[in-house]
């Protein structure tokens, strides 16, 4: 039983389109993430979600805009996509989003914009 | 400023010897919390120990060890007689609150480990 789970594992797109990142986690937990992990595989926080509302987002371009229908599941749409948002996109989850919880993060979508 | 330091960028050991690789981090906080997790080839990220600030023991997990130093603010992770399947990159993280009662974990640059045959 996959934990986090994301889709699509990789996704290739032309510069200008519009794509989703789809995320779930079975382990209960309240709180979501959303990271990003570039080329020299720096890893940062985007977003995070308690409950499906937004706690942490940070300097975000907003053509990024994460969606949580409900606690288990956290969705990334980009819109009009650039070639600098290639990059690997982490979601992650963890208990209640408190300082001493460990993150589970899922296997990561690897996006490259041509 | 780096909140989170790993100096070393890359570090190559033939199979079998010992590694340690470095974690410095920076905090204004009394209560926080270290991690470090894994990041195979493969590119999943394996979370691998958490230790919180109160807590100065040193740990240990089969060929893992971490040593906990809040004198110098370092948080360094060893690996005893190293395995061609330890070659991954590493990432030392530190949790702390990031204001309005929410919390941030943040990553450093990671260290990739190549273990030789």
């Amino acid at each position: 039983d996959t934990a986090v789970s994301q889709t699509p594992k990789y996704l290739v797109t032309q510069m200008g389109n519009d794509k989703s990142i789809k995320c779930e986690q079975n382990l209960g937990h309240d709180t979501m993430y959303w990271y990003k992990q570039d080329s020299k595989k720096f890893l940062k926080i985007m977003f995070s979600y308690n409950n499906k509302e937004l706690i942490i987002n940070e300097t975000v371009p907003n053509r990024f805009s994460p969606k949580s229908p409900d606690k288990a599941h956290l969705n990334l749409h980009i819109n009009s996509l650039e070639l600098g948002d290639s990059a690997v996109y982490f979601c992650a989850s963890s208990q209640t989003g408190l300082l001493q919880e460990t993150q589970y993060f899922g296997p990561g979508t690897r996006l490259l914009v041509l | 400023a780096q909140k989170v330091t790993q100096a070393q960028t890359e570090i190559s050991v033939v199979e079998k010897e010992d590694v340690t690789l470095d974690c410095v981090y920076e905090t204004r906080d009394t209560t926080y919390y270290l991690f470090w997790y894994k990041q195979p080839p493969s590119g999943e990220l394996v979370f691998l120990i958490r230790r919180n600030s109160f807590d100065e023991q040193n740990e240990i997990s089969g060929r893992y060890s971490w040593n906990f130093q809040k004198s110098t603010s370092s948080f360094n992770f060893t690996i005893t007689a190293s395995q061609v399947v330890d070659s991954a990159v590493y990432f030392c993280a530190l949790s702390e609150a990031s204001g309005a009662g929410s919390y941030q974990l943040t990553f450093g640059k990671g260290t990739k480990l190549s273990v030789i045959p």
